[in-house]
């Protein structure tokens, strides 16, 4: 079985740009969960969705935005690209039920720098 | 406010021996909590989960205390062996789908 994966692997962009980031879950799966990792720290949260809706938002400013497509696959949107965006964008599918709901199965990430 | 925290950034060990990492979180209310393991260029992979109605639990080599008066978790880990050199995130669950996780620990083997 296919684990979650990310496209691209590394991303290079300059301030102002936009880039885009996506992401295929696991077979089965309808949740998607975007986090976003700075060098040396932990894994912000920044979005979740299920059944192609956002649930739940992290404290990121607007520019973060995403969707889900029908397939459950999604996509990370980032504009108006600031140098302190560079890190790597990890993206986890769960399925939500009522046990485990919360064991996420993470993908490689996606390293966006922006210079 | 939430937070998970870990009192130690860097652990490092003998192979062979056992490693404990810890980790503190702050909201009582918290019903669930999980411990990842990340290697490097690669995402995090699940290790072992709780649930707050529990005290212990353990799977293979590893052990994960949950001591919810004073709100602090910990991953043990038997005869540490070098593939088990990692990061390692506790994390909390807040409802609503929302996991905060900690810094992280760099857990280091020595030969």
């Amino acid at each position: 079985e296919a684990g979650v994966t990310q496209s691209p692997t590394h991303l290079i962009k300059t301030r102002g740009q936009q880039a885009t980031l996506r992401c295929s879950p696991i077979s089965g799966h309808t949740s998607v969960y975007w986090y976003q990792q700075a060098l040396g720290l932990g894994l912000q949260f920044l979005l979740w969705y299920d059944e192609g809706e956002e649930r739940n938002r992290g404290n990121f400013p607007p520019r973060f935005s995403g969707r889900q497509f029908p397939n459950y696959s999604s996509e990370l949107n980032v504009n108006a690209l600031e140098l302190e965006d560079s890190a790597l964008y990890l993206c986890a599918s769960s399925f939500v039920g009522p046990l485990r709901a919360n064991v996420l199965t993470f993908g490689a990430g996606s390293r966006l720098t922006v210079l | 406010g939430e937070s998970v925290g870990l009192h130690l950034p860097t652990l490092s060990v003998q192979e062979g021996d056992n490693s404990i990492i810890n980790c503190a979180y702050s909201n009582s209310a918290s019903d669930y909590f999980i411990w990842y393991k990340q290697e490097s260029g690669k995402g995090p992979q699940f290790i072992i989960d709780i649930r707050s109605n529990m005290d212990k639990r353990q799977g293979q080599r590893v052990t994960v205390l949950l001591n919810k008066t004073v709100k602090h978790l910990s991953l043990q880990i038997a005869a540490t062996q070098p593939g088990d050199s990692a990061v390692y995130f506790c994390a909390e669950n807040l409802g609503a789908q929302k996991l905060v996780f900690g810094q992280g620990t760099r857990l280091t083997i020595n030969p």
